[in-house]
């Protein structure tokens, strides 16, 4: 089955700087790569997604990049602010979500 | 528009007795899936439900665990008897269509097993 590693699993930035969180994944066929956000006590929500045909997508102050050849994707939040604090979570697919074990983002005030 | 609804929020049971789960998935979903989420680390899929039918419970421990979904609309998820490895977030989500590609999923807030 899909393997998904994440990394950092904790990052701690000063409010205003960017925030880079880095996925691989094993298995080639893989086609879809949302990003979840998990604040404390509740569900993961859905952030931000790619697919596999394309390379970068942007959301304001989220972007996501992929790279297939390589297998791996990122996150990227800039200008980060402390409603940011979070875990947050890769996924790859192909037919079923395998989840990265998560990043624990903190943002200093 | 009400989102993924789940019950009992939190419980503690003693090993070797059960347990029951509820879910009540966005209004239309087709798709109702069953994640166990162990603390620090990500969601793992249980179960899937396509409508009142039984996709995918390749990872569901079937010794012990059991889910249904009647009428294609609500679900529960049982455990007996439950072992301490089982405490775990439980994660009930939803989506419109089966399969991800282009099917986003909500989750609901989860329920909180402890088994000492």
């Amino acid at each position: 089955g899909e393997n998904v590693e994440q990394h950092p699993s904790t990052l701690s930035v000063q409010e205003g700087d960017s925030a880079v969180i880095k996925c691989t994944y094993s298995d080639s066929a893989s086609n879809y790569f949302p990003w979840y956000k998990q604040e404390l006590g509740k569900g993961p929500q859905l952030i931000i997604d790619i697919r596999s045909n394309v390379g970068e997508k942007k959301d304001q102050r989220i972007a996501v990049t992929l790279n297939k050849t390589a297998k791996h994707f990122s996150l990227h939040i800039t200008e980060t602010q402390p409603e940011d604090s979070a875990v947050y979570f890769c996924a790859a697919s192909i037919a079923k979500l395998s989840f990265g074990a998560g990043t624990t983002v903190t943002v200093r005030a | 528009e009400a989102g993924v609804a789940q019950s009992p929020r939190y419980k503690i049971i003693e090993k070797r007795q059960s347990v029951a789960f509820w879910c009540n998935p966005i209004s239309g979903h087709a798709t109702l899936y069953w994640y166990q989420q162990i603390l620090g680390q990500g969601p793992k899929l249980l179960i899937q439900f396509q409508n009142n039918g039984v996709v995918d419970d390749s990872q569901l421990p079937k010794d012990r665990f059991s889910a249904e979904r009647l009428k294609g609309v609500d679900s529960t998820l049982k455990i007996q008897p439950a072992k301490l490895e089982d405490s775990a977030v439980y994660l009930c989500a939803s989506s419109l269509g089966g399969g991800t590609l282009g099917n986003t999923i909500y989750f609901g807030e989860g329920s909180w097993l402890t088994v000492v």
